[in-house]
């Protein structure tokens, strides 16, 4: 039963746009995290927040920026895209601790032309 | 050189044999190791995690850790096509803040009807 929801589930853009990925979990965690999947299948973490605060912060580009109104929410936004951020986007959410598992969303897939 | 090593890279089983999974870290930070399944269009879900030295049974699949060679092994008995998916190894660090997993490149499972 899916209890992280993405929003939405396919997005194409233009190189140069700002797009925004959508992220609500419904599992009472306290740890949201943003993944990117490459074409390869390759999994890697891109940010962990935890009750609005932002605990890890990988090496992303800039142009890269999560948001969280509140524990439930995380949204990740894009300015000026480009064509290697053509990747699904995952987002998880787990109770903290680095013993807990991870949930994942469906993810976002983003093609950018 | 990825920190969490997975082989096979692919891996055909006929209906009701069994599948195999190994996983290698080069970090012996990694102390917490879950395997997580993708099938197509989805999102990761975790099988099951294994925490301690040993076999960790779950219905049809058993992990195995081995902490002195930073080794873990997945088997799945009776296999079912609708196991054929994308399987991960993940690792997370010992006091790690915000809880990243590190993934593995993941190993392809067909099962054969």
């Amino acid at each position: 039963e899916t209890a992280v929801f993405q929003t939405p589930n396919y997005h194409v853009t233009q190189v140069g746009n700002e797009v925004s990925f959508n992220c609500k979990q419904t599992l009472g965690h306290d740890t949201m995290y943003w993944y990117k999947q490459d074409s390869k299948k390759l999994l890697k973490i891109m940010f962990s927040y935890n009750n609005k605060q932002l605990i890890v912060n990988e090496t992303v580009p800039r142009r890269f920026s999560p948001q969280s109104s509140d524990k439930a929410h995380l949204n990740l936004r894009i300015k000026s895209v480009e064509p290697e951020d053509s990747a699904v986007y995952l987002c998880a959410s787990s109770l903290l601790g680095d013993q807990d598992t991870q949930y994942f969303g469906p993810g976002t897939r983003l093609l950018v032309l | 050189q990825q920190k969490v090593q997975q082989s096979p890279e692919s891996l055909s089983v006929p209906e009701g044999g069994m599948a195999s999974f190994n996983c290698t870290s080069s970090d012996r930070n990694f102390q917490y190791f879950w395997w997580y399944r993708q099938h197509s269009g989805e999102g990761p879900k975790a099988l099951m995690s294994i925490f301690s030295d040993g076999d960790k049974k779950e219905g049809r699949f058993t992990a195995h850790l081995n902490k002195a060679s930073l080794h873990v092994s997945l088997h799945i008995r009776d296999s079912q096509p609708s196991d054929s998916a994308l399987y991960f190894c993940a690792a997370s660090e010992l006091n790690n803040a915000g809880a990243k997993l590190t993934f593995g490149g993941g190993t392809r499972l067909t099962v054969r009807p």
